[in-house]
């Protein structure tokens, strides 16, 4: 069964310092890949999606995130953070060809941003 | 536009309970989805729907039921409420079941005493 693996439940980064959060998939045929940020007490919110084209997804708020098939990842990164990058952040795959839809989520990683 | 909308926002039940919660989008999409968020544990599926008149079982179902008579509505019942069930309940819809994004609603803040 597909399963997603998110590393590090919390991470703290400083104002201005790179922002990467890890995610990696078990599958052996490379899945439709997703990036969710939850603000605290709203719903999710995509910030970007792996759909077998380009490996370097660009996303929104500056995010972007790259698949490595080789290494089954799909780590999130932001070069420089902000105070209001502070969220949760969810990694989800789909499988490619299912016909459900249906979304498997990471546990999340919780991103703090000191000042 | 709403979008994917929820109520209620919050809800306190005792044991033994019923109660069902509501969820509406108004963007035509034909897969809707409940799914549960607990700490540490990311979201789980509890039900889903690739359409009117059909649903399914998720990783989570038990203690839930779900019908869908229209595109636009998608109710999750909980038959006798358990505090096992607390939790926050999130409602998300997509046009299809391929790569189209999932939007998803505010949430519902179950308690269950």
């Amino acid at each position: 069964a597909q399963s997603v693996t998110q590393l590090g439940s919390h991470v703290s980064v400083s104002e201005g310092a790179l922002v990467l959060l890890r995610c990696n998939y078990s599958s052996s045929v490379p899945p439709y890949l997703f990036w969710y940020v939850q603000y605290p007490n709203q719903g999710l919110q995509l910030l970007l999606k792996y759909t077998s084209a380009a490996t370097l997804v660009k996303g929104i708020n500056g995010f972007e995130a790259e698949f490595k098939k080789s290494e089954t990842s799909f780590h999130l990164t932001k070069p420089s953070a902000h105070m209001s990058d502070a969220a949760e952040y969810f990694c989800a795959v789909k499988p490619v060809g299912g016909s459900q839809g249906n979304l498997i989520f990471g546990k999340g990683t919780k991103l703090s941003v000191k000042p | 536009n709403a979008g994917v909308t929820q109520t209620p926002k919050f809800q306190v039940l005792k044991t033994g309970q019923s109660m069902t919660l509501q969820c509406a989008q108004d963007m035509n999409h034909e897969y809707m989805s409940w799914y549960r968020q607990d700490p540490g544990m990311g979201l789980r599926l509890i039900h889903y729907s690739v359409g009117a008149g059909i649903t399914d079982q998720g990783e989570v179902p038990n203690g839930y039921n779900v019908s869908r008579s229209t595109t636009e509505d998608f109710p999750l019942r909980l038959l006798s409420a358990a505090p096992s069930q607390t939790s926050v309940y999130f409602c998300a819809s997509s046009y299809s079941t391929g790569t189209d994004t999932q939007y998803f609603g505010p949430g519902t803040r179950l308690t269950v005493l």
